[in-house]
C-alpha cells in the first residue's frame, strides 16, 4: 500500500485566499484524522471521521476551517479565509478500527503570507 | 476528557547509551491503545511502539521497549543502544477504544550525540 497520501507537501498563499488540502487514506482504514502541528500548540486533533461521518470536530479551530470526507477514500480540510496564523504543518492519519495504530501522512506545511 | 503530558521538553545521550523518555496520561476509560511516535527533521511520524491497555506485558520493538504501568498512568520508552538516527522528536499517544479518538504529548526532543 502506499500509505496516506497528502497534497500539496507545501502551500504558500496570500491571506484571505481560500486553501484546500486534501489527503488520501490507506485503502480499508475506516477512521480518518486531521491534525495542526505548530511550534506553540505542538500536535492538535482538528477532526476525525469514522466510515466517513464527522465524529468529533471540537478542535476545529473557527468557523473558516472545514472538514469533509465524501468517500472512503477522499477527504479535504478547507480553510476560507486564510490568515497567517493558519500556517502550520498539517497532517492527515488514517487508523484501522480506531485506537489502533494511526498512519501519517508526510504533511503539508501551510504557510500564509 | 483524555490527557497526554510529556515533561521532558528535550533531551540528550550520549551514541549506544540507553535512555527513556516520560509519559504519563490521564483517563477514565478501561478500554485503550498507547503509542510512541517518532518525528525526525524530515517530519515524518513514524510510529515505534504499541501497547494495548488489557496487556500486562510490557511492548518491545528491537531496541525499543516500554515501561507500562497502568495504576499509575505511566508509559515511557526505553531506547537502548542509542544510534544516530535515533535523533527526532517523540510524540507519546493516548487512543480510546470506544471512540478511536487518538490525543497526542507535547513531545520530547531527543538528541543523540556521538
Amino acid at each position: 500500500d502506499a500509505g496516506v497520501i497528502q497534497s500539496p507537501r507545501h502551500e504558500v498563499t496570500e491571506m484571505g485566499q481560500e486553501v484546500t488540502l486534501r489527503c488520501k487514506p490507506i485503502s480499508g482504514h475506516d477512521y480518518l484524522f486531521w491534525y495542526r502541528q505548530t511550534m506553540m500548540r505542538g500536535l492538535e486533533l482538528l477532526i476525525y471521521f469514522n466510515n466517513n461521518v464527522p465524529i468529533d470536530d471540537s478542535g476545529m479551530p473557527e468557523d473558516r476551517f472545514s472538514a469533509k470526507m465524501p468517500n472512503a477514500s477522499f477527504s479535504t480540510l478547507k480553510i476560507q479565509p486564510s490568515e497567517p496564523r493558519d500556517s502550520a504543518v498539517y497532517f492527515c492519519a488514517s487508523s484501522l478500527r480506531g485506537a489502533r495504530a494511526a498512519f501519517f501522512g508526510q504533511g503539508t506545511r501551510l504557510t500564509v503570507v | 476528557a483524555q490527557t497526554v503530558t510529556q515533561s521532558q521538553p528535550e533531551m540528550s545521550v550520549q551514541e549506544a547509551e540507553t535512555v527513556t523518555l516520560s509519559c504519563t496520561y490521564d483517563t477514565s476509560e478501561n478500554n485503550y491503545y498507547l503509542f510512541w511516535y517518532k518525528q525526525p527533521p524530515s517530519r515524518q511520524m513514524i510510529l515505534v511502539i504499541r501497547q494495548e491497555a488489557y496487556k500486562q506485558q510490557n511492548a518491545t520493538e528491537n531496541r525499543f521497549s516500554v515501561n507500562f504501568q497502568k495504576a499509575a498512568k505511566s508509559f515511557s520508552l526505553k531506547i537502548s543502544d542509542s544510534q544516530l538516527g535515533d535523533t527526532a522528536m517523540y510524540f507519546c499517544a493516548f487512543g480510546a477504544g470506544n471512540t478511536g479518538k487518538l490525543i497526542f504529548g507535547q513531545g520530547t526532543t531527543l538528541q543523540v550525540k556521538p
